[in-house]
């Protein structure tokens, strides 16, 4: 598999909920993404963070958060959960430089009802 | 305009025939791009990377990148039905700070 692993694997939350999502990427891979990916859609970028600080950030509202660990670990937080946020929210992480591609995790499956 | 464009699809060839897939994006200062592909249910798997204009070969996968024309394209020989997936174009940029992807084509090989 890809060394990088997200839990849970699939999820249901109520509209007004909030929600963690966890991804432990591999050794020595400092930076990590999160996306979100609506059916038939291609992944949206929400935020990036490298050595535990956001460094880049997408179209999401400020109710999407994260944070990163120093121990190749990170969180996506969603707050007051709405019907629309219902994806498949992947983590993907890379070594320093992100431009040689990410490697991603299979995905969390948010189901908001 | 948006930022990386592909054609949705899904664009059907049959098997052992050469599926030639698409991307155009917007930012000037892009630097590296990239295809990954993705089966249904699964997660994004990079294939191929390339970073200078021209050809770059892997096995059957041929990546072709024209900087002046900001286009980038994926060549797939002797296409075989497990090559059915859907194929995203990502492009990341110095300029954004932003790794950007497009919405995919799907690709259906025919046996």
């Amino acid at each position: 598999e890809t060394g990088v692993t997200q839990s849970p694997t699939h999820l249901i939350k109520t509209r007004g909920q909030q929600v963690t999502l966890r991804c432990s990427s591999q050794s020595g891979h400092n930076t990590v993404s999160w996306y979100q990916q609506a059916l038939g859609q291609g992944p949206q970028f929400i935020f990036q963070y490298y050595r535990e600080e956001e460094n880049g950030r997408g179209n999401f509202p400020p109710r999407f958060s994260g944070l990163q660990f120093p121990n190749y670990s990170s969180e996506l937080n969603v707050n007051a959960l709405e019907l629309d946020d219902s994806a498949l929210y992947l983590c993907a992480s890379s070594v320093d430089r992100e431009e040689y591609g990410y490697t991603f995790g299979s995905g969390t499956r948010l189901t908001v009802v | 305009q948006k930022e990386v464009e592909q054609n949705s699809g899904p664009l059907s060839v049959p098997e052992g025939a050469i599926a030639s897939l698409n991307c155009t994006y917007s930012d000037r200062v892009s630097q590296s791009f990239f295809w990954y592909r993705q089966y249904s249910g699964k997660s994004p798997e990079l294939i191929m990377s390339i970073y200078s204009n021209g050809d770059k070969e892997d096995g059957r996968f041929t990546a072709q990148l024209n900087k002046a024309s900001q286009y980038v394209s994926l060549l797939i020989r002797d296409s075989q039905p497990s090559d059915s997936a859907t194929y995203l174009c990502a492009v990341w940029s110095s300029g954004t700070y932003k790794y950007i992807f497009g919405t995919g084509t799907r690709l259906k090989v025919l046996a």
